[in-house]
């Protein structure tokens, strides 16, 4: 059974700075991984989707990377702004065949002006 | 990217009346959509995956017949609480993967959140 880890929980920096969130999954045999962000009461946003052949995915200030071998990946946020505070995701599907995403706890950006 | 939408946004109910979520995919057509269920504070939890002309295909521990799924077009699919009880209060959002692109990327809906008095 797949298990999605991510870390930190919760974090919290001042405008700025450059982050990175962790994702970690047990199953390396993951056909893609997809990231998301979820602001407090909404829906989820796709951020980035990274293919299981690709190592790595860039949007605007965002960078995810992905590492099957070893179960990780990451997203870094380039000069953090207030508006990224939110709750990002990492979501991997069950199987192959299926779409049925599992996703991790979530990290809690708070980005202090 | 493609677009998924969800009625209403926001329901309070009285113990024991039914609630219908719709959940719709405005600009492309999905034979697949799935609904989650997420409790404050954590993280979504896959409920169902909806079958567009076949039944719904639930997870462990989720009761079919409280849950009723219904995915009648390629491009709705509902999802009905039956006899709410205030434990059901939760946010439920549902998915579409659009398969006009070359990813399998799924489209999440904004949500629905029901309360449950």
């Amino acid at each position: 059974k797949q298990e999605v880890t991510q870390i930190p929980a919760a974090l919290s920096v001042p405008e700025g700075e450059n982050l990175v969130l962790n994702c970690s999954f047990t199953d390396s045999a993951i056909y893609n991984l997809q990231w998301f962000r979820q602001d407090p009461g909404k829906g989820l946003t796709s951020l980035l989707l990274i293919q299981s052949s690709q190592r790595e995915q860039t949007s605007g200030r965002l960078n995810a990377s992905l590492d099957k071998s070893s179960g990780r990946s990451t997203l870094y946020i380039a000069a953090s702004q207030p508006g990224d505070s939110a709750t990002y995701l990492c979501a991997v599907p069950m199987n192959n065949a299926g779409n049925m995403l599992t996703f991790g706890g979530g990290t809690r950006l708070m980005v202090k002006p | 990217g493609a677009v998924v939408s969800q009625h209403p946004s926001w329901v309070i109910c009285k113990s024991g009346t039914s609630v219908k979520i719709e959940c719709r995919s405005l600009d492309f057509q999905a034979t697949t959509m799935f609904w989650y269920r997420q409790f404050p504070k954590q993280s979504l939890m896959l409920m169902a995956t909806s079958n567009e002309g076949s039944k719904a295909t639930y997870e462990q521990g989720v009761e079919k017949d409280k849950f009723l799924i219904n995915h009648a077009s390629l491009t709705l699919s509902t999802l009905t609480v039956t006899s709410a009880h205030p434990e059901d209060s939760s946010f439920y959002i549902c998915s579409a993967r659009d398969f006009r692109g070359t990813f399998n990327e799924q489209f999440f809906g904004p949500g629905t959140r029901l309360t449950v008095l």
